[in-house]
């Protein structure tokens, strides 16, 4: 079974581009998750998504960052105009369904951005 | 809002030896989930072991078990005869049964295994 995959695993652009993180969830796994992890942190939460629905996006930055879960194909998480401080590790995780039960988040290997 | 507290930056243990780490939460439900998750340097997040708060046995995982204390708020993770693979980044985070399931996680620990 393939697990969460995330590409690309490195990608360096330079201040005033744009990023764009790919995550395909596990199969039949219709949530997903980002986080961001900045050097020496721990993960923070950045938005929730279901297929075609944002469901908590309040820890998103409110400017530059957009993230999408379309019908068909992978999670996309979008940052516009990046700077120097977006530089981190962006991690996508997936779980099949919420609920009460503790539904694991299976997590991807995570993208390391490097703005320059 | 809640917070999730690590407050050992870094811990180290001799191999076959056991191992403490702490973690302290902060809120205001009664019902919800904590986690243990590992981070080796490949930077993969695994998890370790669950906890649900309305459960008042400890959870175990082969050598891997917890000590919750609800009162206290605290959920500390023990690792019996440590192994070298042991060595990673421990993340304590803590999951809202009630509100959407987003993970909040402490700073982290960096777990070092001496043989």
């Amino acid at each position: 079974n393939a697990g969460v995959m995330q590409n690309p695993r490195h990608l360096v652009r330079r201040r005033g581009q744009e990023a764009r993180l790919r995550c395909s969830p596990v199969k039949g796994h219709s949530h997903v998750y980002w986080y961001r992890q900045l050097p020496e942190e721990g993960l923070k939460f950045m938005v929730y998504l279901q297929k075609e629905n944002i469901i908590d996006e309040s820890g998103m930055p409110k400017e530059r960052f957009s993230a999408e879960f379309p019908k068909e194909g992978p999670s996309i998480l979008r940052i516009q105009q990046v700077v120097r401080g977006d530089s981190a590790a962006y991690f996508c995780a997936s779980s099949p369904r919420q609920g009460r039960l503790p539904y694991e988040q299976y997590f991807g290997p995570g993208t390391r951005l490097t703005v320059t | 809002a809640q917070t999730v507290t690590q407050s050992q930056p870094e811990m180290s243990v001799q191999e076959a030896e056991t191992v403490t780490l702490s973690c302290t939460y902060d809120t205001s439900e009664s019902d919800y989930y904590l986690f243990w998750y590992k981070q080796p340097p490949s930077r993969q997040m695994i998890l370790v072991i669950r906890q649900e708060a309305y459960k008042q046995q400890n959870a175990t995982e082969n050598r891997f078990s917890v000590n919750f204390q609800k009162a206290a708020k605290s959920f500390s993770l023990k690792i019996s005869d440590s192994q070298l693979g042991d060595a990673a980044m421990y993340f304590c985070a803590y999951r809202s049964a009630a509100n959407t399931d987003k993970l909040i996680f402490g700073t982290g620990t960096r777990l070092q295994v001496f043989p």
